[in-house]
Formats: structure tokens, C-alpha cells, sequence
């Protein structure tokens, strides 16, 4: 069975760089699939941040690209987001997660159970 | 990239059928048949139950079907159970290599 598990900070300052790693388990990252991160704003709706495919293609949401990075570490079945320069609005519940191909629309089939992240001072 | 339009809340009786829609434009919904559907119980993370408009993953029962007419995909939950009641959220790819979802709905079984 597929597992995910966030782990990082809980409370980041403003203008800082929010930092959170993804450990899979059940599935080796090196062998296929894409890998993603997701969070909802409080009282928003879902909103897909980036995703990484397991030979490093990186793809990101058009209005974060400029701050965000996903990069997966095989050697430890991890992958990680930084987001940096961070405002109050990052602050969401952010999951990771991993999705199918692009022939399946990036479909996401496994989920990590979120980890909340404040932005405040 | 805007979200997509879900209705905020449905609902039905245990063995009645219930659809949600999930609007969009010509640019996502409309153009791709990559639309997903998924169920969040409260404290649990999502569950996907259908992808590619109306393809459903190993171990998800034949009551969740999914369609698309236009920009308008559906999800139809038929013989409604206790355990239906969750959050559904639909997704949708759009160009060029980005994703959308809806706003959820609260599927409640009365």
C-alpha cells in the first residue's frame, strides 16, 4: 500500500521560505508516476502548487512558479517543496501526493493526510 | 485559472441516486476528458473515485460513475449509503500543464 507523510514546520515567519518533505512508502519514486503537492487556503478551495516526475520534469501552478521548488531525493524515497517569500495567504493545509500520468490527466491516487502551515510573525 | 463551479451542498436518501456537476469552460472541462473526482471524509485525506471523466480505480464500487456533457462533468452516486456522506471535489487538467479544482460539495445522506 502507498503511503505519503509530510513532515516540516508548522509555523513559518513572513518573507521566510517554507520548507515541507514528502516521505513515500510502498512505492519506489524512481520508478514512475509524478509527484505532487496540493493545499487549501482556510476557507478556499483545493489548489494544486506543483508536481515533479520521478526523472526530475518539474511542472508548477503559473502564479507560484516564481517562488516555488520541488525537488525528489531517490536515495531517500522523499521529495520536497520550498516555497519562498511567503505571505499570510500561503498559509493552507498542504498535501502531497502522487499522480498518475499525463495520459491520465494527472489524476491523483494516493494522498498524504496534510500538514497544516501557518504564515505569521 | 479560475476554479471550477461545484453546487455547495446535495443530498439524498440511503438507496436514492445523487449527481453533482462540476462546470467549467471550453478551456478545461470542455477541451480534456481528464477530469477526476474525489471523497474526503472529515479528518481523512482524499479518496480518488474517478479519473479520465468516467474511469474508476481498483476497489471503487460501481454506484460512483462519472460523465461529461459540454463544460458540465458529473459525478452520480447511486444507492446511496451512510458512508457516501463526505466532500466530493472535482479536478480538471488545462493547458499547458496545470490543474484545476472545484470548490466542493457536501454530499449529505438524509
Amino acid at each position: 500500500q502507498v503511503q505519503l507523510q509530510e513532515s516540516g514546520p508548522g509555523l513559518v515567519k513572513p518573507s521566510e521560505t517554507l520548507s515541507l518533505t514528502c516521505v513515500v512508502s510502498g512505492y519506489s519514486i524512481s520508478s514512475g508516476y509524478y509527484w505532487g503537492w496540493i493545499r487549501r487556503p482556510p476557507g478556499k478551495e483545493l489548489e494544486w502548487v506543483g508536481s515533479i516526475s520521478y526523472s526530475g520534469s518539474t511542472y508548477y501552478r503559473p502564479s507560484l512558479k516564481s517562488r516555488v521548488t520541488i525537488s525528489v531525493e531517490t536515495s531517500k524515497n522523499q521529495f520536497s517543496l520550498k516555497l519562498s517569500s511567503v505571505t499570510a495567504a500561503d498559509t493552507a493545509v498542504y498535501y502531497c501526493a502522487r499522480q498518475m500520468s499525463y495520459n491520465n490527466g494527472w489524476a491523483i491516487d494516493y494522498w498524504g493526510q496534510g500538514t497544516l502551515v501557518t504564515v505569521s510573525s | 485559472q479560475s476554479a471550477l463551479t461545484q453546487p455547495p451542498s446535495a443530498s439524498g436518501s440511503p438507496g436514492q441516486s445523487v449527481t453533482i456537476s462540476c462546470t467549467g469552460t471550453s478551456s478545461d472541462v470542455g477541451y480534456y476528458k481528464y477530469v477526476s473526482w474525489y471523497q474526503q471524509h472529515p479528518g481523512k485525506a482524499p479518496k480518488l473515485m474517478i479519473y479520465e471523466v468516467s474511469q474508476r480505480p481498483s476497489g471503487v464500487p460501481d454506484r460512483f460513475s462519472g460523465s461529461k456533457s459540454g463544460n458540465t462533468a458529473s459525478l452520480t452516486v447511486s444507492g446511496l449509503q451512510a458512508d457516501d456522506e463526505a466532500d466530493y471535489y472535482c479536478l480538471s487538467y488545462v493547458a499547458i500543464n496545470n490543474l484545476v479544482f472545484g470548490g466542493g460539495t457536501k454530499l449529505t445522506v438524509l
